[in-house]
């Protein structure tokens, strides 16, 4: 079956640090990989999607980039966190259309910029 | 994907039923709907899919209207672990590798 791993659980960072996020997908291959960040009380907010090894979109210009080196690593990066980064951001992993219509999230990583 | 309007929350009594509602006037004919839900601080998870006839899972029923432009989740018996935020997505044949897009959906309160 397939899984979803995300880390760390939760993240407290001083403004100013770097910042980087893993999530890892078992048990399938060639997934559509997504980062989204919900900050407090609002809603999900799409930052970068992945259809492929190196392919990244990015929906949201800001302080925040993304990178895919392998097939299902999906890594979130900052070279200097902001307070505004605060937030709770989710990994998700989802089969090509047709072959599975759900998209799987991971547990999430809560982090704070101090 | 075209949009969806759905009540900015709802409450519930637990053991009840619980029909959450969803507009999507401009849906089109290739259109899925699809619904998720995202119990407090955990990720977003399925719940059901349906694109014109009412569909059952464990979890949930879908009753998609005859003219498609509305749909409710049905939750035959609200339990306390069944309160989050639920969000109705419209997903078209075309939609590709594009990612799902949410909108503020409907916070469920069940009440004991």
């Amino acid at each position: 079956s397939q899984t979803i791993h995300q880390w760390p659980a939760t993240l407290v960072q001083p403004v100013g640090s770097p910042l980087s996020l893993e999530c890892t997908v078992e048990g399938t291959s060639n997934p559509n990989l997504y980062w989204y960040r919900q900050a407090a009380g609002r809603g999900l907010q799409l930052l970068f999607y992945s259809v492929g090894i190196g392919q990244i979109s990015s929906e949201v210009p800001q302080n925040l980039s993304a990178s895919r080196p392998q097939d299902r690593q999906f890594i979130l990066s900052s070279k200097k966190l902001l307070l505004s980064d605060s937030g709770f951001y989710l990994c998700a992993w989802r089969l090509l259309p047709w072959r599975g219509t759900e998209a799987f999230f991971g547990q999430g990583t809560r982090l704070t910029v101090v | 994907d075209a949009k969806t309007t759905q009540p900015n929350s709802m409450e519930s009594n637990e053991e009840e039923p619980v029909h959450l509602p969803c507009n999507h006037s401009t849906i089109s004919g290739t259109d899925y709907i699809h619904w998720y839900r995202q119990l407090p601080s955990q990720g977003p998870e399925y719940v059901i899919h349906g694109l014109t006839s009412n569909v059952n899972n464990r979890m949930a029923s879908l009753a998609i209207a005859e003219d498609r432009k509305s749909s409710t989740l049905i939750l035959h018996r609200a339990t306390l672990r069944d309160a989050a935020v639920y969000y109705c997505i419209l997903r078209g044949a075309s939609s590709g590798n594009t990612p799902l897009v949410f909108g503020k959906g409907t916070r469920l309160s069940v009440i004991a």
